[in-house]
């Protein structure tokens, strides 16, 4: 089973609108973290927003917010306001697991989201 | 502060030749994780690096390996170059046991010719 499900391959946006990239994913484990990076066409990843297992609230970073749904297993990124430097691929990540000395900083990718914003 | 550092930036090689691939994390970061991304298998995890040594691998085959050095910067090897080696590596670094974010540097593209 894919341990993140990212459903929308593709998506156009109209400049200044909000948007919402879903990712579920898959886990066992109590503790673990979830990503989302952007990577623009030059291939760097760039890290947009972190949650936590544990963490109660939703994380926030300027416009980018993460909707956590803990029992729907569901990690959705929203960014508000969208601007064409936001045309990207997005993707959703999992590091399963506490970190410790004996290892633990792999993440598992999903297949990513191209989100292309419209002027 | 400077970010992660990926060198070099685009390689070509030849099928059968030997590639070495730098990564410096970011100063205090001591764990450094290796990816492959190709458009075929998108990310795949290579291994990862704490302390020198290796604290976890994936599912590659013995060509590919690592190192890490003492002051946390580290280096990928591929032997034997394949046209399936043809792939952006991604290095990533984070501070161990913060459970926060891991930076990536720009990456490494490399194409077997």
């Amino acid at each position: 089973a894919q341990k993140i499900t990212q459903t929308q391959p593709g998506m156009f946006v109209q400049e200044k609108e909000a948007v919402t990239l879903d990712c579920t994913y898959d886990t066992s484990d109590q503790s673990y973290g979830l990503f989302w990076y952007k990577q623009p066409s030059s291939g760097e990843m760039i890290f947009l927003i972190y949650q936590g297992s544990y963490d109660e609230q939703n994380a926030t970073e300027g416009r980018y917010s993460l909707n956590f749904q803990k029992a729907r297993k569901s990690a959705n990124l929203v960014i508000s306001a969208s601007q064409l430097g936001d045309s990207a691929m997005y993707f959703c990540a999992m590091r399963e697991g506490r970190v410790s000395n004996f290892g633990n900083e792999k993440l598992t990718f999903g297949t990513g989201t191209r989100l292309t914003i419209i002027p | 502060k400077a970010g992660v550092t990926q060198t070099p930036r685009y390689l070509i090689k030849t099928r059968g030749q030997q590639v070495t691939l730098s990564c410096s994390p970011i100063s205090g970061h001591r764990s450094v994780s290796w990816y492959q991304q190709t458009p075929g298998q998108g990310l795949q995890f290579l291994f990862e690096y704490f302390s020198e040594t290796q604290r976890n691998k994936g599912n590659f085959p013995g060509r590919f390996s690592g190192r890490q050095f003492s002051n946390s910067r580290s280096e990928m090897n591929v032997s034997t170059l394949e046209l399936g080696d043809s792939a952006l590596y991604l290095c990533a670094s984070s501070f161990r046991g913060a459970n926060t974010e891991a930076f990536f540097g720009q990456g490494t593209r490399l194409t077997v010719v």
